[in-house]
């Protein structure tokens, strides 16, 4: 693994059913995250954690769930899919410890369709 | 409520010049990033700025005034794959990272 890696790349959802979008990076960054973009909207922060073990909530975290058991490893939970939750979804890790750079990088996306 | 502002699409042809504003209004100021995103794929870091000026790398340059709330990213000797859409972003006083929805630039040749 060279970076951060998503998977699934691309999903067909029916509606009420439980996924999980699997999010893993190598660089051994503190901070994950997870974002949704939809066209005309950019970014929108869904979930992060600052340190493996902690998680918090973003910008529209209703519908989603996340944990950080390890350093690496950073799923997103939808437990009930709607199709309002059709979205690309991108997740990013960043160095944000002190004298870190705070840049994030993103993973490739996962195309979510729920019908 | 914390607002970042730019274009919603630019057109430029090859060879030429061209720059892509965003203007800021958030909760404190801890730096802005330029990202660039080829349709289809994820946005790659581009540029950093936390002091005001320039700061150039290559083709690219941005430019920052905390005052004035105000970064550009400016591109040169344009190609057809700069050809994407430009994000800026702005980490506020808590650290977080706010969204600008992107500049669709469109390179003609």
């Amino acid at each position: 693994i060279a970076g951060i890696t998503q998977a699934p790349t691309s999903q067909i959802l029916a509606a009420g059913r439980r996924m999980t979008l699997r999010c893993t990076q190598d660089m051994r960054h503190n901070a994950m995250y997870w974002y949704r973009q939809d066209l005309g909207l950019g970014l929108r922060l869904i979930h992060y954690s600052n340190t493996a073990g902690t998680t918090g909530k973003g910008e529209v975290p209703d519908g989603y769930s996340v944990s950080r058991a390890n350093t690496d490893d950073f799923p997103l939970t939808l437990a009930s899919a709607v199709p309002s939750q059709t979205s690309v979804y991108f997740c990013a890790s960043s160095d944000s410890s002190p004298g870190g750079s705070d840049t994030q990088y993103f993973g490739p996306g996962t195309r979510l369709t729920v019908l | 409520g914390q607002n970042i502002d730019q274009p919603t699409e630019m057109t430029a042809t090859e060879g030429a010049i061209v720059q892509i504003n965003c203007t800021y209004q958030t909760s404190g100021f801890n730096g802005l990033f330029w990202y660039q995103q080829h349709a289809g794929e994820a946005p790659t870091f581009l540029s950093y700025n936390v002091l005001d000026g320039l700061e150039e790398k290559g083709r690219f340059s941005s430019f920052l005034s905390r005052s004035k709330g105000y970064s550009y990213l400016l591109l040169k000797e344009l190609q057809m794959k700069d050809s994407a859409s430009y994000l800026c972003a702005v980490t506020d006083s808590n650290y977080q990272l706010i969204w600008g929805a992107g500049t669709k630039l469109i390179i003609k040749p």
